[in-house]
């Protein structure tokens, strides 16, 4: 299947820091990439969907100033949450779409904020 | 619009007993159907989906699941269960013109017993 990389696999920063998220599809070009955070022990929310070369859209309630997308490539999307705080924490998950209708999923990165 | 309703939040099977885990769906158009599998502090793989072919779908590890539109189900199942089979499991559902979105169950945590 396709393979989808995310790094860093984990993070611990400071509160106030920004924190950026690679999210590379290696074998296939993403015409669509997908991010989503998920807490303990709950399913994954989808934060915003990004296409190459156009702005994010973000889902309601997600901070599209706090949490800044971009997908500059068919291959990388970034997701970068600025000025963290602890309520931040989470798991974030990105997913990539090629031309059909399975997307494939990244390994995760967990956030830690202090 | 669409949702996902997974019955049951935690399933505990023994080694080698039928697992079984319920996804019923709402969807204002044709789904598209998926099961994916995460294991702990890991992303989410793919094991099965539906996209409008054969009903009964199989997928990797022994899983296969059954479209019935009349039910709007789409259970998963695997004959005997293997401890590896340990994990959280999401349906999701997308509807064929929405660009990939999906919406994710709740999940189910499967306990497999010695």
């Amino acid at each position: 299947g396709a393979v989808v990389s995310q790094h860093p696999s984990w993070v611990i920063c400071k509160s106030g820091t920004s924190v950026k998220i690679e999210c590379r599809s290696l074998d296939f070009q993403a015409t669509t990439m997908f991010w989503y955070r998920q807490f303990p022990k709950q399913s994954l929310m989808l934060m915003a969907t990004s296409n190459e070369g156009s702005k994010a859209t973000y889902e309601q309630g997600v901070e599209k100033d706090k949490f800044l997308i971009n997908h500059a490539s068919l291959t990388l999307s970034t997701l970068t949450v600025t000025s963290a705080h602890p309520e931040d924490s989470s798991f974030y998950i990105c997913s990539a779409r090629g031309g059909q209708e399975t997307q494939y999923f990244g390994p995760g990165t967990r956030l830690l904020v202090l | 619009a669409q949702s996902v309703t997974q019955l049951g939040s935690h399933v505990s099977v023994s080694e080698g007993a039928l697992v079984l885990l319920r996804c019923n769906y709402s969807s204002s158009v044709p789904p598209y159907l998926f099961w994916y599998v995460q294991y702990p502090n890991q992303g989410l793989q793919l094991l099965l989906k539906y996209t409008s072919a054969a009903t009964l779908v199989k997928g990797i590890n022994g899983f296969e699941a059954e479209f019935k539109k009349s039910e709007t189900s789409f259970h998963l199942t695997k004959p005997s269960a293997h401890m590896s089979d340990a994990a959280e499991y999401f349906c999701a559902v997308s509807a064929t013109d929405s660009w990939g979105k999906l919406q994710f169950g709740a999940g189910t945590q499967v306990v497999v017993t010695p």
